[in-house]
């Protein structure tokens, strides 16, 4: 049982380039997240998905957009990268949402340069 | 205010202590308390899950929530060199799909 699985794990990006992170869970979840790690931030939320077909906006969202593709897959587009969005970026999903707890993905580490 | 705050640490302890980890939130309608342990270069994992006051007990691990005084902790019996990660309460607003991380607290646990 594979969980949340994210792709690539690694990434190097020079400023300007795009890129799409992946994100696909297996445990047939309703809700899904992007979230990134920062040192000294904690995480922060960029966009959830409630359901297949929406997308809302969280904390972080400049810079972003989403796509929730089906049930299973919710990916992150970064359309012209910033060094501020070198980050550890972790998606999440979960059951039904609110008060349902996160299962996340081992992160993509991403560097712009 | 930040609406989940959390001391960073790090926290330094010989094996076999008793840790206690402790988190504050500022918002009354909190209803959804986890903490979450998260190893280097990997993804959070869910460890603890409660929705009242009170504790909840699991192995080494009891979670406690005191919402009178909007307190959560989490305490480590026999703490081991594996214990060794960051530490990370969290907490849903009742109703709300937000779900709001304290920055997390680093444990070491020294053999």
């Amino acid at each position: 049982n594979a969980g949340v699985t994210q792709t690539p794990k690694f990434q190097v990006l020079k400023t300007g380039q795009s890129m799409t992170l992946q994100c696909a869970q297996d445990m047939n979840h309703n809700s899904m997240y992007w979230y990134r790690q920062d040192p000294g931030m904690g995480l922060r939320l960029i966009y959830y998905s409630a359901s297949e077909g929406t997308t809302d906006k969280g904390e972080v969202p400049n810079g972003y957009n989403v796509s929730r593709l089906n049930k299973r897959e919710f990916s992150l587009r970064l359309e012209s990268a910033a060094p501020s969005q070198t980050s550890v970026y972790f998606c999440a999903s979960s059951e039904q949402g609110a008060g349902s707890p996160l299962h996340f993905g081992n992160g993509t580490r991403l560097t712009v340069t | 205010q930040k609406e989940v705050e959390q001391d960073p640490g790090p926290l330094s302890v010989p094996e076999g202590a008793i840790v206690s980890l402790n988190c504050t939130y500022s918002n009354s309608a909190f209803q959804y308390f986890m903490w979450y342990r998260q190893y280097s270069r990997k993804g959070p994992e869910l460890l603890m899950y409660t929705y009242s006051s009170g504790n909840k007990e699991d192995g080494r691990f009891t979670a406690q929530v005191d919402k009178s005084s909007k307190y959560i902790s989490l305490f480590i019996r026999d703490s081991q060199p594996s214990d060794s990660a960051t530490y990370l309460c969290a907490i849903f607003q009742g109703g709300s799909e937000k779900l709001v991380f304290g920055k997390g607290t680093k444990l070491t646990v020294n053999p």
